[in-house]
């Protein structure tokens, strides 16, 4: 199996402008995850979706965030307008049951200037 | 309400020496717990998992972690750590609290080693 997969692994964009990204999950994991990662906040859990339905969302920090999952395959990250505050590394992960283990992606280093 | 708690943000050792990284949770029943590695520029990679049974469990790299009930916590270890062990390790508590799942992860301990 590939793993998870993500796309860009690197995105530079300056301030207003749309970013997405996006995440291939394993095959077979119904559940899917979206963190972002930062020195001063750590770890944080976005939205996670099981079979393509989004089930938490409330680590969204605002209206400018918005995620998708369209299918079992393929799910979107989308930032507008982007904001410097918004420069993290973004994961994505996928697991077969929310409590157990969870297969992490390699990640988008996201820069906004 | 459920949380993870790694109390040493960063921790420094010899190569060869033994490594103790501590975690504690807080949840009302006995949760799934996790111990991940952050190696840089990478994502996170599961070590160990416990889930029930043993209270000792085995991972890769040579790591191992106790569970300890009475003490709420998850504690990895390593006998002799190599330099390639330089890394950021995350404890995780999977959980269910107000009706949805919860995975939480701790804010990690960043590990140096030291030829």
């Amino acid at each position: 199996d590939a793993g998870v997969i993500q796309s860009p692994r690197h995105e530079v964009t300056e301030m207003g402008q749309e970013v997405t990204l996006r995440c291939k999950p394993i095959s077979g994991h119904d559940y899917l995850f979206w963190y972002r990662q930062t020195m001063m906040r750590g770890l944080e859990l976005l939205i996670y979706f099981n079979n393509n339905v989004p089930i938490d969302d409330s680590g969204m920090p605002e209206d400018r965030f918005s995620a998708k999952m369209p299918n079992a395959s393929f799910s979107t990250l989308k930032i507008q307008p982007s904001e410097p505050r918004d420069s993290a590394v973004y994961f994505c992960a996928s697991s077969r049951d929310p409590q157990r283990e969870q297969f992490f992606g390699p990640g988008t280093r996201l820069t906004v200037l | 309400a459920q949380s993870v708690t790694q109390p040493d943000i960063h921790i420094t050792v010899s190569e060869g020496a033994s490594l103790e990284l501590r975690c504690n949770y807080s949840y009302g029943a006995t949760p799934y717990l996790f111990w991940y590695v952050q190696s840089p520029g990478q994502g996170l990679q599961l070590l160990l998992k416990y889930f029930s049974g043993d209270t000792l469990v085995q991972g890769i790299k040579g790591f191992e972690a106790e569970f300890k009930r009475s003490q709420s916590s998850f504690n990895l270890r390593k006998p002799s750590v190599h330099w390639s062990d330089a890394a950021e390790y995350f404890c995780a508590v999977g959980a269910v609290g107000s009706g949805t799942y919860k995975y939480i992860f701790g804010t990690g301990t960043r590990l140096k080693v030291l030829a």
